[in-house]
């Protein structure tokens, strides 16, 4: 009930292309979807977030499209860079911030 | 110029002893959190405080203890109970935002290593 599963585990993409991150969830109490962004031997940060009542928000070249009636949510990266090659966690929230298991993704250049 | 700082960077420990780890906060904000990172397992939380005084058990709290006694400062100690302790530790602050948690903010990280 209270998880959040993140797939891929690993996601190798080619420069420019886009990058896709998938996460469910099944507790409907949740309220806010943030993805952050760890580089390594960083702590992670702040990406983009989003809550229910919206399909879709974007932000330059990161989208997140959200689906409450799959209680799925994902995070694409449009023209991706080499500079996005990073590992990105999704999570949700009711009472406390549940985090998935991150996505390793590396640009190829 | 606001922030959350860890200490150290890297830990080195011999088994059988507690070290602690440093986090403090610039931002003034309400809750401070400790999570454990271990590569494939995501954001693991151990103890996080909502208020100075007070702080509650995450969801591997064993062999870990916390102190608040100043809403800056949330050190955890590493205890010699705690059986896989090397790991990338976070400290992470957040505004108490009342219907639940708010955005968290991350440290820098300190790496723990047992020899």
């Amino acid at each position: 009930q209270q998880q959040v599963k993140q797939s891929p585990q690993s996601l190798i993409v080619q420069k420019g292309g886009i990058s896709i991150i998938n996460c469910a969830y099944e507790n409907t109490a949740f309220d806010y979807f943030p993805w952050y962004q760890q580089f390594p031997g960083k702590g992670p940060a702040l990406l983009i977030a989003i809550r229910p009542d919206v399909s879709e928000k974007k932000e330059g070249r990161f989208t997140i499209s959200f689906n409450k009636s799959a209680k799925q949510f994902s995070l694409h990266i449009m023209d991706s860079q080499p500079g996005d090659s990073a590992t990105y966690f999704c999570a949700a929230r009711d009472d406390k911030i549940i985090f998935g298991k991150g996505t390793r993704l590396h640009i190829l250049p | 110029d606001g922030g959350i700082t860890q200490s150290p960077k890297y830990l080195f420990r011999k088994e059988g002893q507690n070290v602690t780890l440093s986090c403090e906060q610039n931002l003034n904000h309400d809750a401070m959190y400790w999570y454990r990172q271990d590569p494939g397992q995501g954001l693991r939380l151990i103890y996080y405080s909502q208020i100075v005084n007070d702080f509650q058990k995450g969801d591997i709290a064993e062999g870990y203890s916390v102190s608040r006694e100043k809403k800056e400062s949330f050190p955890l100690t590493v205890t010699s109970a705690q059986k896989n302790p090397t790991a990338f530790y976070l400290c992470a602050s957040s505004i108490d935002s009342g219907g639940g948690w708010g955005e968290q903010f991350f440290g820098p990280g300190t790496r723990l290593t047992v020899l």
